[in-house]
């Protein structure tokens, strides 16, 4: 199976911040990578697919980028809402492995 | 609306069985795969099994295998997963989650339901 391992798993940082969330996957995965947005006692929600390709609704200051074992997911300025724990996931073979998450907190 | 509505989660003793349902609306249900995502209390998300658009092809995480099956009945817009042998681990919120792509399984989850909870313990 393929590992996933995103780094860090926590991250204080405030209203208007850049902020860069990294996934490493344990071989090459091309670009079949995904991010997903949790926010407590909901379900996760599709962010980015296919390592760069923003979901329909998913606003602009999200991007990813990447591409064999390391993908970077950034948000270009904090907004107030995107505090939320954030999961990486590769779709290059079964099982579909997300990586065990950073959860994104308000200084 | 598309939606996905999961039940028939709750507390059951290990080495017990349960059913899990998924009631999909507000698109072809018939056209798109399906799969199951889990999570733990206080834990990750983990992909726990696939299924094609026809029920033709199914994928299921190792931990699973020989325990679970997943499958659906397109007449009543519905996926299933059938769990028997019931471990603690596998205690969880069990997502049901609707695949991007039609027909194959390419694990990218656009549609998400809110989750049933399963509870195994004694």
């Amino acid at each position: 199976d393929i590992q996933m391992t995103q780094s860090p798993s926590s991250l204080s940082a405030s209203v208007g911040d850049r902020v860069t969330i990294t996934c490493r996957a344990s071989q090459s995965i091309s670009k079949y990578f995904n991010w997903y947005q949790q926010k407590p006692g909901k379900a996760p929600k599709l962010l980015i697919y296919a390592t760069s390709t923003l979901q329909s609704g998913v606003p602009s200051r999200f991007s990813g980028s990447g591409s064999g074992t390391d993908f970077t997911l950034t948000i270009s300025s904090l907004q107030p809402e995107d505090f939320a724990t954030y999961y990486c996931q590769q779709t290059y073979s079964t099982p579909h492995t997300f990586g065990q998450g950073t959860k994104l907190e308000i200084k | 609306e598309v939606q996905l509505l999961e039940s028939g989660g709750g507390l059951v003793q290990p080495g017990g069985s349960l059913r899990l349902s998924c009631a999909a609306s507000g698109f072809t249900f018939s056209s798109y795969a399906m799969s199951w995502v889990r999570q733990a209390p206080g834990k990750g998300l983990e992909w726990v099994s696939a299924l094609s658009s026809s029920g033709d092809n199914t994928y299921y995480v190792d931990s699973v295998k020989g325990r679970f099956t997943i499958f659906r009945d397109n007449s009543k817009n519905t996926l299933y997963l059938q769990m028997n042998s019931l471990r603690a681990e596998d205690t969880a919120l069990y997502y049901c989650a609707k695949d991007s792509a039609k027909v194959a399984t390419i694990g990218t989850f656009d549609i998400w339901g809110q989750g049933t909870m399963v509870t195994v313990s004694s």
